[in-house]
């Protein structure tokens, strides 16, 4: 089955505890991108990737990280939590060109006190 | 830049009635425009999407999308809605430039009333 897989589903962390959400795919898409969804605000892009390699800022980089060194995976990083980061986040990937649309992670509700 | 505004936040409607819920976007370069829906306690999934052709867009689970480039709108209708289809609506658009980056609306709670 074509999936974007996220873990952990629900996680709850202390301030300033270093963590990693992770994210694989299997529908060997180029593109790959990182969004934080609260309320009222939609769904904003925290980072993207075009391929291997290669990644840049979204619109809420800062407190995040990312790397991509293999196509099918895309971890999250938090090197330093704190709870403004609290949110629910996704995961999402497709094919290249702008017109496709994205599948989608199942969602990791992070809370940070 | 591009922008996307969603009219309305929460459309309450009784079931089997009609519905329409409003997507506004502004763009300066053409645009490719996407509706998705958030069922409870999962990611988003792809309803339909405008890229080029024929304003009148058909996607999945009976919806359907008209674009209207002078008004630059890409509302999503259903002529009648079931219980199934409460759940959460995103317009999103992308640039059909090349900028990998889509923009989503904030969100329409369609609640289908019984």
């Amino acid at each position: 089955e074509a999936q974007v897989t996220q873990n952990p589903r629900y996680l709850i962390t202390v301030t300033g505890k270093k963590l990693t959400v992770t994210c694989s795919q299997n529908m060997n898409h180029e593109y790959m991108s990182w969004y934080r969804q609260d309320p009222g605000l939609g769904l904003r892009q925290i980072y993207y990737s075009m391929n291997v390699e290669v990644t840049d800022k979204g619109d809420v980089p800062e407190g995040y990280k990312v790397s991509r060194k293999e196509k099918r995976n895309f971890p999250l990083i938090l090197e330093s939590p704190s709870p403004n980061q609290t949110s629910l986040y996704f995961c999402a990937s497709r094919f290249g060109g702008d017109g496709y649309g994205y599948t989608f992670g199942s969602g990791t509700r992070l809370t940070v006190v | 830049a591009q922008s996307v505004t969603q009219l309305d936040s929460q459309v309450p409607v009784f079931e089997e009635a009609p519905v329409e819920l409003r997507c506004n976007y502004s763009s300066s370069v053409s645009v490719y425009l996407f509706w998705y829906v958030q069922y409870p306690n999962q990611g988003l999934q792809l309803l339909l999407k405008y890229l080029s052709g024929s304003t009148l867009v058909k996607g999945i689970n009976g919806f359907e999308a008209e674009f209207n480039k002078s008004q630059t709108s890409f509302h999503l209708r259903k002529p009648s809605v079931h219980i199934s289809d409460t759940a959460e609506y995103f317009c999103a658009v992308s640039a059909n430039t090349g900028g990998f980056k889509t923009i989503f609306g904030a969100g329409t709670r369609l609640f289908v009333k019984a």
